[in-house]
């Protein structure tokens, strides 16, 4: 079965510095998705991308954060100046090609911010 | 306040019971997801729903959108059916709001 791929796993980093996590979705997908889950909280939404741009964003998702598709396969977070409130696991998923189907979730990449 | 409510937070159930988890949203939504972690963390689909029953297996979607709600049952449960159940809820948007889960045990 296909599936949506996330690097790395684990990424351990200082404060105020800039990360970038990666997906890989399912290649015939087209809606892209950013999810973030904090120890011991609920699952949040932080970005919904289509057709190379942002469709929704959360109140979570300040200017600090910023997605890319940079070469077709390929979708990233960056987080430019990590606190360490932004210590979570950071889940991707993909859907498509309505974005109404099932969604698809990559493993999380648990971002630790020391 | 929470656009999406889960009830109840916790659950333990022995084996071969039937469970319920509630799901009621105050947005409009396009659809409704269920989702089940796993005790590792990973996280997997198991209904999109829009209207009426799913099936799959042992476990049943259901929603009502007049009155805003969805049920999640497990038929005959199991220990491997031991997880945390989401549901979440997009808007059209596809901005999506998430309930705070429903951790379910099974005992042997």
């Amino acid at each position: 079965e296909p599936e949506v791929t996330q690097t790395p796993s684990h990424q351990v980093t200082q404060m105020g510095q800039e990360v970038i996590l990666r997906c890989v979705p399912i290649s015939n997908h087209l809606y892209f998705y950013w999810y973030r889950q904090i120890l011991g909280q609920k699952v949040e939404f932080l970005v919904s991308f289509y057709n190379n741009e942002i469709s929704e964003k959360s109140e979570i998702f300040d200017d600090q954060f910023s997605v890319e598709r940079p070469d077709g396969s390929n979708f990233t977070l960056k987080i430019r100046s990590t606190k360490l409130e932004d210590s979570a696991m950071y889940f991707c998923a993909s859907n498509g090609p309505s974005g109404q189907e099932k969604l698809f979730f990559g493993s999380g990449t648990q971002l630790s911010v020391l | 306040k929470n656009e999406v409510e889960q009830s109840p937070q916790n659950l333990t159930a022995q084996e071969g019971e039937f469970i319920t988890i509630n799901c009621s949203y105050s947005v409009g939504i396009s659809a409704l997801h269920w989702l089940q972690q796993h005790p590792g963390g990973g996280i997997v689909s198991l209904f999109m729903l829009s209207s009426g029953k799913k099936k799959h297996g042992r476990l049943i979607a259901t929603i009502n959108i007049q009155e805003k709600h969805s049920s999640l049952h497990i038929t005959a449960s199991h220990p491997r059916d031991s997880a945390v159940y989401i549901c979440a809820a997009p808007n059209t948007g596809n901005q999506f709001y998430f309930g705070t889960g429903t951790s379910l045990t099974v005992i042997p």
